[in-house]
């Protein structure tokens, strides 16, 4: 069955530095999300994308926030200055077509910030 | 604002049914979702159903929905070990770029022998 590959699995990045979380999606779906879940909290929306611009965005997803897809396949998540706060759990997903089916998620990068 | 809410935990015993729970708030939802998480792991689709259904049965796996009351609920039929997990109840709104789910807390189900 087809699926979300998210790499790395887990990411250990000093403050302040850039992180890049990587996704690949499943092959024939046109809609990308990322979601995150800080230990023990909820999984919360940050940004959701289609034709190539961010369609919708959480509060969460400032200005240190930004997402690509810059190839065919993949779909990234850059952090620009890494803040404490943003040590989390990252969770990518991806719907087809239909814009209103079950999104399918990968397992998570676990971004740790020292 | 959307918001969902679960009970965060819940034990059973091993062949016995397991009902989680889950409230939500937003009547313009158009799926509700099931999802389940074990240890260091993704977030697996379980089940889904559609705002306009009442219920859904899918192997051991029972959804039901009353749009009414906003209330979703996700009942497993003998329920065994390797069904342990967070559960996670999810809204789905739809927006001008594929749909935005809002989670619960999870219910963290714990099967013993």
């Amino acid at each position: 069955e087809p699926e979300v590959t998210q790499t790395p699995s887990h990411q250990v990045t000093q403050m302040g530095q850039e992180v890049i979380l990587r996704c690949v999606p499943i092959s024939n779906h046109l809609y990308f999300y990322w979601y995150r879940q800080i230990l023990g909290q909820k999984v919360e929306f940050l940004v959701s994308f289609y034709n190539n611009e961010i369609s919708e965005k959480s509060e969460i997803f400032d200005d240190q926030f930004s997402v690509e897809r810059p190839d065919g396949s993949n779909f990234t998540l850059k952090i620009r200055s890494t803040k404490l706060e943003d040590s989390a759990m990252y969770f990518c997903a991806s719907s087809d077509a239909g814009g209103d089916q079950p999104q399918h998620f990968g397992d998570g990068t676990r971004l740790s910030i020292l | 604002g959307e918001d969902v809410e679960q009970s965060l935990f819940l034990s059973v015993r091993e062949g016995d049914s397991s009902v989680i729970n889950c409230t939500y708030t937003d009547s313009s939802s158009t799926y509700l979702y099931w999802y389940k998480q074990e240890p260091g792991a993704g977030l697996q689709l379980l089940t889904y159903i559609f705002s306009n259904m009442d219920m859904k049965q899918d192997q051991r796996l029972t959804v039901l929905l009353n749009k009414k009351d906003k209330h979703l609920s996700l009942r497993i039929a003998d329920t065994q070990t390797g069904d342990s997990a967070i559960y996670f109840c999810a809204e789905s709104i739809l927006t001008g770029g594929g749909n935005k789910l809002t989670f619960g807390t999870g219910t963290q189900l714990k099967v013993e022998l």
